[in-house]
């Protein structure tokens, strides 16, 4: 059964730094592209990034509001995601979902898709 | 403000069937899948409904998804109390390099 357990988040100060972590199991984590989603409280989802894995070329894509403070990476031998998250914002606050991506296969390629999600993890962002 | 337009609100009546829409644009909807998440109260999203019209294993059938054009909608049948939940649907947009969501619609089962 796949498994994402998010760990990290907490209360930190407006400039603040946070490091979360996903732990993975259940399905062979060095193949998979991971995501992160975050949800404001009583908002909606919202996407924050994604890194392929080493073998797609583990390039990494971010949203614009966090592009530049936000950094993901992965350590495929303890099968755990991270997120960095530098000169956090009060609107940074929310729910950080750590995500698994399906594929599947048609006539023009691959599609992949943001199927698993683990529990998430709370940040808030205050002083 | 979300890339993908959803009613806010939808309700139906036990048995009854629900359509949820979600409206795009050519970068995201007209050119790619759309996804469908369910979120109980409380609870993480969970997959609904993949590649337009595809259901993961463990969803019932009463869940289907639809696609034309830059449109895509979810109709839920035989309406249960306990699907009473928020939905949104996602796509990936090329023109964003990103994933989009709708603002999400919560259903209310009367």
């Amino acid at each position: 059964e796949v498994q994402l357990v998010e760990s990290g988040g907490g209360l930190v100060k407006p400039g603040g730094s946070l490091r979360l972590s996903c732990a993975a199991s259940g399905f062979t984590f060095n193949n998979a592209w991971m995501t992160w989603v975050r949800q404001a409280p009583g908002k909606g989802l919202e996407w924050v990034g994604r890194i392929k894995s080493k073998i797609d070329g583990g390039t990494t894509d971010y949203a614009a509001p966090v592009k530049g403070r936000f950094s993901i990476s992965r350590d495929d031998s303890k099968n755990t995601l991270y997120l960095q998250m530098n000169s956090l914002k009060t609107e940074d606050t929310a729910v950080y979902y750590c995500i698994t991506y399906g594929s599947g296969s048609y006539a023009g390629g691959y599609y992949y898709y943001m199927d698993v999600w683990g529990k998430g993890t709370t940040v808030t962002v205050s002083s | 403000q979300s890339v993908l337009t959803q009613p806010p609100s939808a309700s139906g009546t036990p048995g009854q069937r629900v359509t949820i829409s979600c409206s795009g644009s050519n970068s995201n909807i007209g050119s790619n899948y759309v996804y469908w998440y369910q979120q109980l109260p409380g609870t993480a999203p969970k997959l609904l409904i993949y590649r337009s019209n595809q259901r993961p294993s463990g969803v019932p059938d009463r869940f289907s998804g639809s696609k034309s054009g830059t449109s895509a909608s979810l109709a839920i049948s035989g309406l249960r109390s306990e699907d009473e939940a928020d939905y949104y649907c996602a796509t990936w947009d090329d023109s964003l390099s990103g994933w989009v969501f709708g603002g999400g619609t919560k259903l209310t089962v009367l």
